[in-house]
């Protein structure tokens, strides 16, 4: 069974730009949650997705936004991007939003530095 | 006071000693309870899920759980190198408005294992 996939695995951009991250979840599974990982902050929680409705927010500003398709892929997407956005960006899906479905299976994450 | 709080380590242990790692949280309504190892470099993967108060024995993992001190614990016998890691603690919080069961999680314990 494939495990969850993100794309791309490493990216550069400049300050100002947008970048769009994409994940594909476990086949089966259709919570699909996103986190901002940095040194000093740990994972921080940015939003999560269930049957392609947001089922709950972080404390990110509204350049941060997201989108679940039909088929349980999802994308993220930061626009206006500043130095500080630098960091490597999970993406995890879960079979439901509960009980034992809760158990989160990470992607390896993709690595965005901005300059 | 945070949601969830672990010590930031590191916790240094000699390999075949007992690792033994903290985390309290203030929900009172949390439901479920979650343990992840992440890698220096890699994505967190979960180890140990438990729900219930007491103990689940997986392996040389224990998770401890006492819901009226709010507090869950992983012991990890007979320690080795390979376990060296950072450990994340996650609380799944209780279903109240604006929250939707969301995920919290500590800022994770570094557990060194010396040889």
């Amino acid at each position: 069974k494939a495990g969850v996939t993100q794309t791309p695995r490493y990216l550069i951009k400049t300050r100002g730009q947008q970048v769009t991250l994409s994940c594909s979840p476990i086949s089966g599974h259709r919570s699909v949650s996103w986190y901002q990982q940095t040194p000093g902050q740990g994972l921080q929680f940015l939003f999560e997705y269930f049957s392609e409705t947001q089922r709950n927010k972080g404390n990110f500003p509204g350049r941060f936004s997201g989108r679940q398709f039909s088929n349980s892929r999802s994308e993220m997407n930061v626009s206006t991007l500043e130095l500080g956005d630098s960091a490597l960006y999970l993406c995890a899906s879960s079979l439901q939003t509960s009980g034992s479905s809760r158990e989160l299976f990470f992607g390896e994450g993709s690595r965005l530095t901005v300059l | 006071q945070k949601e969830v709080e672990q010590n930031s380590g590191p916790l240094s242990v000699p390999e075949g000693a007992i690792a033994s790692l903290n985390c309290t949280y203030s929900d009172r309504g949390s439901q479920s309870f979650f343990w992840y190892r992440q890698y220096s470099g890699k994505s967190p993967e979960l180890i140990m899920s438990i729900y219930s108060n007491g103990d689940k024995e997986d392996g040389r993992f224990t998770a401890q759980l006492n819901k009226a001190s709010q507090y869950v614990s992983l012991l990890i016998r007979d320690s080795q190198p390979s376990d060296s890691a950072t450990y994340l603690c996650a609380v799944a919080g209780g279903l109240y408005a604006g929250n939707n069961r969301k995920l919290i999680w500590g800022l994770g314990t570094s557990l060194a294992v010396n040889p």
